[in-house]
């Protein structure tokens, strides 16, 4: 079975600059999570989907990031414009019927 | 949302056991307790699930109270590759939230 796709696996932008990740979760994961995850500490949620729509993205920035999943099955995360703060490993995962969440390997933001 | 409070670092020898506590005193009835494990440069990994009483499978244990405001997850006879961040989750479904995790160091 594979696994959850993420690319880039690793990005290097300046501030200001603009930047697109791209996740692709186990197939039949409904449900799709992105994470924020900063050196030294835990995953921080983004952003929630169920199939297309939005059930949660009460902590996503939304004056620079946005995130969509039109059909249900890959979603994109995009940074615009992009701080130095925003620094950070971007997870994604899907969720089981069971509850049990599959992480991708993530992917790397440097912002300079 | 049930806040979760662990131990920040652990060290363990070979062979031990490792038991970290996790106290969710808030914890709702709907609740499940979820532990993930998570390597460097990795996601975190699903370990183990539970609601009440005890759950074990072929990694771990999962110890749950009566009144489940803690839980305590149990590894066997760690080695080397168990040296991780382990995550306690608390919650339902979504608006899964990570703490800061416990770092498990094991040595030789």
């Amino acid at each position: 079975e594979a696994g959850v796709a993420q690319s880039p696996r690793y990005k290097i932008i300046e501030k200001r600059q603009s930047v697109a990740f791209w996740c692709n979760p186990i197939s039949g994961h409904a449900t799709l999570y992105w994470y924020q995850q900063i050196l030294g500490q835990g995953p921080k949620l983004l952003i929630q989907f169920q199939n297309n729509g939005v059930v949660d993205d009460s902590q996503l920035p939304k004056d620079r990031f946005s995130a969509e999943r039109l059909k249900g099955v890959d979603s994109t995360l995009k940074i615009q414009p992009a701080k130095l703060e925003d620094s950070a490993v971007y997870l994604c995962a899907g969720r089981t019927n069971t509850g049990e969440l599959f992480f991708g390997e993530g992917s790397r933001l440097t912002v300079l | 949302l049930a806040k979760t409070t662990q131990p920040i670092s652990m060290d363990s020898y070979e062979g031990q056991e490792v038991n970290i506590t996790c106290s969710h005193n808030n914890i709702a009835t709907n609740d499940y307790i979820t532990w993930y494990q998570q390597f460097p440069s990795q996601g975190p990994r699903f370990i183990i699930q539970g609601y009440k009483t005890k759950v074990t499978n072929e990694v771990a244990s999962l110890f749950i109270p009566a009144d489940r405001k803690s839980s305590t997850l149990s590894l066997p006879r760690v080695s080397l590759s168990d040296t991780a961040v382990y995550y306690c989750l608390v919650g339902v479904d979504y608006k899964l939230s990570f703490g800061a995790g416990t770092t498990v160091t094991v040595r030789a």
